[in-house]
């Protein structure tokens, strides 16, 4: 089955700063690719994610990029702020259409953003 | 719209005990998921709707776990004889529709296991 692996497992950055998380994947058939944003206690709230027909997305001052040769695919969130302290996970999923396609989920990464 | 609820929030069981955990998902959402998280760690997917039929229970850990959504829409995740290694948060996530991408979370139900 699918394997994916994030790193940092923590990140502190200075408010306004940037973030970069990386996450790689195991499957080459995987097609999928969220990133979900989840405050403690909270429930995980989709952020942004990529198809793997596209090399980069940008929502404001979030992007995805990903590079399917390398299996790799990493979170950008520019001009950090307070409010985007959380845990972020990236997720991949592979399938057809009618099948479950669910996601298989990174271990984390715990963003402080410092004011 | 109101987004994907669960009940109850909070379940506190001693081991051996039975549980019951409740799933309302968006209305009209066709995908139902089940995940458990762990602290500290991501979702785990345990099982998969699509309508009233349970297409893939491959991550449910044990006999002891099972699931249904009996017409469609609302699904009730239970635990027989539970073990603390069972505590952990369970959380329902559904999707439009089988083509769709986008799963929509719930808060989850917390669960101990004393």
């Amino acid at each position: 089955g699918e394997n994916v692996e994030q790193h940092p497992s923590t990140l502190s950055v200075q408010e306004g700063d940037s973030a970069v998380i990386k996450c790689t994947y195991s499957d080459s058939a995987s097609n999928y690719f969220p990133w979900y944003k989840q405050e403690l206690g909270k429930r995980p709230q989709l952020i942004i994610d990529i198809r793997s027909n596209v090399g980069e997305k940008k929502d404001q001052r979030i992007a995805v990029t990903l590079n399917k040769t390398a299996k790799h695919f990493s979170l950008h969130i520019t001009e950090t702020q307070p409010e985007d302290s959380a845990v972020y996970f990236c997720a991949a999923s592979l399938g057809y259409s009618g099948s479950a396609r669910q996601l298989t989920f990174g271990s984390g990464t715990q963003l402080t953003v410092l004011p | 719209g109101a987004g994907v609820s669960q009940s109850p929030r909070y379940k506190v069981a001693k081991r051996g005990q039975d549980v019951a955990l409740r799933c309302d998902p968006i209305s009209g959402h066709v995908s139902l998921f089940w995940y458990q998280q762990a602290l500290g760690q991501g979702p785990e997917f345990l099982t998969y709707f699509q309508n009233e039929a349970q297409l893939d229970k491959s991550g449910l850990p044990s006999d002891r776990f099972f699931a249904e959504r009996p017409e469609g829409s609302v699904s009730t995740l239970k635990i027989q004889r539970t073990q603390q290694e069972d505590s952990a948060v369970y959380l329902c996530a559904s999707r439009r529709t089988s083509a769709s991408d986008t799963q929509y979370f719930g808060p989850g139900t917390r669960l101990t296991v004393l």
